[in-house]
Parts: C-alpha cells; sequence; structure tokens
C-alpha cells in the first residue's frame, strides 16, 4: 500500500532532550515536506526536499533541522526542544514539486514538549 | 499569505449537495487550484485539482469561474464521512517547492 509513514505518533518529551520524528515513504517519490499545525494558524511548512541531498527552508524552519540522505525517508530533527514547539507535525511527499502533483500526508506526530 | 478566502464553517444535511466556495481573486493566469480535506485525526488528503475546465472525479467535482477569481467544491451526496476541514490552495510557480500554503479551511458539518 502507497504510503508516508511517521514515528512516533505520539511524544511526550523534556525541553532541551534533542529527538527525531522520522518519515518514510513507499512511493519512490523526489519531493518530502514537513509541516506543523497549530490551533488557529493551520498548517506551516517547516522545511522541504526537492530531492536527495537537496534540502530547504520553510515559512517556520527555525529550531528543526532536516536531512535527506535516501530518497525514501526525510526525518525532523529537534536539537534542543522549546516548549513554543509543541504541535502536530505533518510529513508530506509527492512525485515531484510540479503543480499537478498531489501531496500524500502521513497520520501526523503529536509533539508535547514540557 | 494564503492567496485564497474560504467561509470559516458550512453545514450540510446527509444526503445532499454541498458547495464550498474559495474566492482567490489575484489568481495568476498558471496557478492551479487545488482542493485537500482533513478528516479528523488526520492528514490531509487530496481531493481534486483544476486549471480553467471544470473536473470531475469519483470524490468531487470542482467548477470554476470563467475569470477563474472563484470557484466551487461540488461533493454530490455528502456523507457523514465528509465531515472535515476542506482546504483550498493556489499552487503557481512561484517559491516552487514552497507553494502549498493552507489557509484556514472551511469545517464542513454532516448533520444525519
Amino acid at each position: 500500500e502507497a504510503q508516508v509513514t511517521q514515528n512516533p505518533r505520539y511524544l511526550i518529551t523534556v525541553t532541551g532532550k534533542k529527538l527525531t520524528v522520522t518519515c518514510s515513504q513507499n512511493m519512490n517519490h523526489e519531493y518530502m515536506s514537513w509541516y506543523r499545525q497549530d490551533p488557529g494558524l493551520g498548517l506551516r511548512q517547516i522545511y522541504y526536499s526537492m530531492n536527495v541531498e537537496v534540502t530547504d527552508k520553510g515559512d517556520v524552519p527555525e529550531g528543526y533541522k532536516v536531512s535527506r540522505k535516501e530518497k525514501r525517508n526525510f526525518p525532523l530533527i529537534l536539537e534542543s526542544p522549546s516548549p513554543n514547539q509543541t504541535s502536530l507535525y505533518f510529513c508530506a511527499s509527492s512525485f515531484s514539486a510540479g503543480l499537478t502533483d498531489t501531496q500524500y500526508f502521513g497520520p501526523g506526530t503529536r509533539l508535547t514538549v514540557l | 499569505d494564503a492567496k485564497t478566502t474560504q467561509p470559516n464553517s458550512m453545514e450540510s444535511n446527509e444526503e445532499e449537495p454541498v458547495h464550498l466556495p474559495c474566492n482567490h481573486s489575484t489568481i495568476s493566469g498558471t496557478d492551479y487550484i487545488h482542493w485537500y480535506r482533513q478528516l479528523p485525526s488526520q492528514g490531509p488528503e487530496y481531493v481534486i485539482h483544476g486549471l480553467t475546465s471544470n473536473v470531475n472525479n469519483r470524490m468531487a467535482s470542482l467548477a470554476i469561474a470563467e475569470d477563474r477569481k472563484s470557484s466551487t467544491l461540488i461533493l454530490h451526496r455528502a456523507t457523514l464521512r465528509d465531515a472535515a476541514v476542506y482546504y483550498c490552495i493556489l499552487r503557481d510557480r512561484d517559491n516552487y517547492g514552497q507553494n502549498f500554503v493552507f489557509g484556514p479551511g472551511t469545517r464542513l458539518s454532516v448533520l444525519p
């Protein structure tokens, strides 16, 4: 089944403790992206990747890192999480960044930083 | 900034058609109109997209105004499973990789 998977689905952590949220897709997509969703602010893009080893900042990249060493994986790294990074995170992928390409979203990771 | 405006919420009765409007008065000639929806506790999912002509698929229809400044997503027979937030998104050539801007969307409630 074609899908985007994220792990973990739920995470409670403390300020400053490094964490990684994994994202994997099995559709051989070139384009991958991370979003965060907050009440009243909607979905905002954090980082995106056009292909392996090609990443770029979205609208809200501060406090996050990403890497794209393999086509299927696009982990989101929080080196020193802070409470304002408490949010619902979605990973997405599409064949490319083409204007007609469909984005497939993962199920989400709910992160709480205490 | 989101380039689209949608009503905050709408309500429909089950098995009746639903017309979800979207205004995009600053749309350019090469912008595609996409609709996604987000069911409760899930990630967004693709519904439909179009450029100029009306489009139909198994999920919905998309009616695009002749001047392209507005569009309407049509669910022909709403079911309880269609209760979701519906997002109208313009995808354009500017900021090529960063062109997915979600606004607040329309929260659709479907009454049994």
